[in-house]
């Protein structure tokens, strides 16, 4: 099993760009997540979905748009890519048990730079 | 709203020796879970161990242990036979049951591991 996987690994765009980050999981994970990674600062959650069509705002989402059109995938956008954005993505996966706290399992990262 | 401290961004210890890192949170749910994840130069996300709430004997993994310590909201980790390749930052993350795992996260450790 590749695990979660993060496609790039590394961009550099300019202000007002667009681009997509990908991810995607084999190991059949209900539940999915982006978190940015700042210096000085800890993961925080962006956005997350709890199954295939299902998206919801974590912590921080402004400026984002995410889809989950399948369940092994998915996708975190930048419509209009601003220098605040500069930062390490991780997206992360889970499994669904109800009232079950299970471990989340992170791709290795993307890191974006935005001039 | 949770929170996750740790009070320590920097710490050092030598091959062999003993390292405790520090973290206390705030939540108001009585059922969470208590993660520590571990992050090498490499940048990947590693799961070190997980502690249950409800569990009150601290859990172990190999060399890593926790002290859990419910009441004064403290959940602290133990590396003994500290290693070379233990050098990574170290966050400390809570997570609430319920259906959609949300993590979040302190701002990290820094440990070094000298010769």
């Amino acid at each position: 099993n590749a695990g979660v996987t993060q496609t790039p690994k590394f961009r550099v765009l300019k202000t007002g760009q667009s681009m997509t980050l990908l991810c995607a999981q084999d190991m059949n994970h209900e539940y999915m997540y982006w978190y940015r990674q700042d210096p000085g600062m800890g993961l925080r959650l962006i956005h997350y979905s709890v199954g295939e069509g299902t998206t919801a705002k974590g912590e921080v989402p402004d400026g984002y748009n995410v889809s989950r059109l399948k369940k092994q995938n998915f996708l975190l956008g930048l419509e209009s890519a601003a220098p605040s954005q500069t930062s390490v993505y991780f997206c992360a996966s889970s499994y669904s048990l109800a009232g079950i706290q299970e471990t989340q399992y992170f791709g290795p990262g993307t890191r974006l730079l935005v001039l | 709203a949770q929170t996750v401290t740790q009070s320590q961004p920097e710490m050092s210890v030598q091959e062999a020796e003993t390292v405790t890192l520090s973290c206390t949170y705030d939540t108001s749910e009585n059922n969470y879970y208590l993660f520590w994840y571990k992050q090498p130069p490499s940048r990947q996300m590693i799961l070190v161990i997980r502690q249950e709430a409800y569990k009150q004997q601290n859990a172990t993994e190999n060399r890593f242990s926790v002290n859990f310590q419910k009441a004064a909201k403290s959940f602290s980790l133990k590396i003994s036979d500290s290693q070379l390749g233990d050098t990574a930052m170290y966050f400390c993350a809570l997570g609430r049951t319920g259906t959609a795992s949300k993590l979040t996260f302190g701002t990290g450790t820094r440990l070094q591991v000298t010769l």
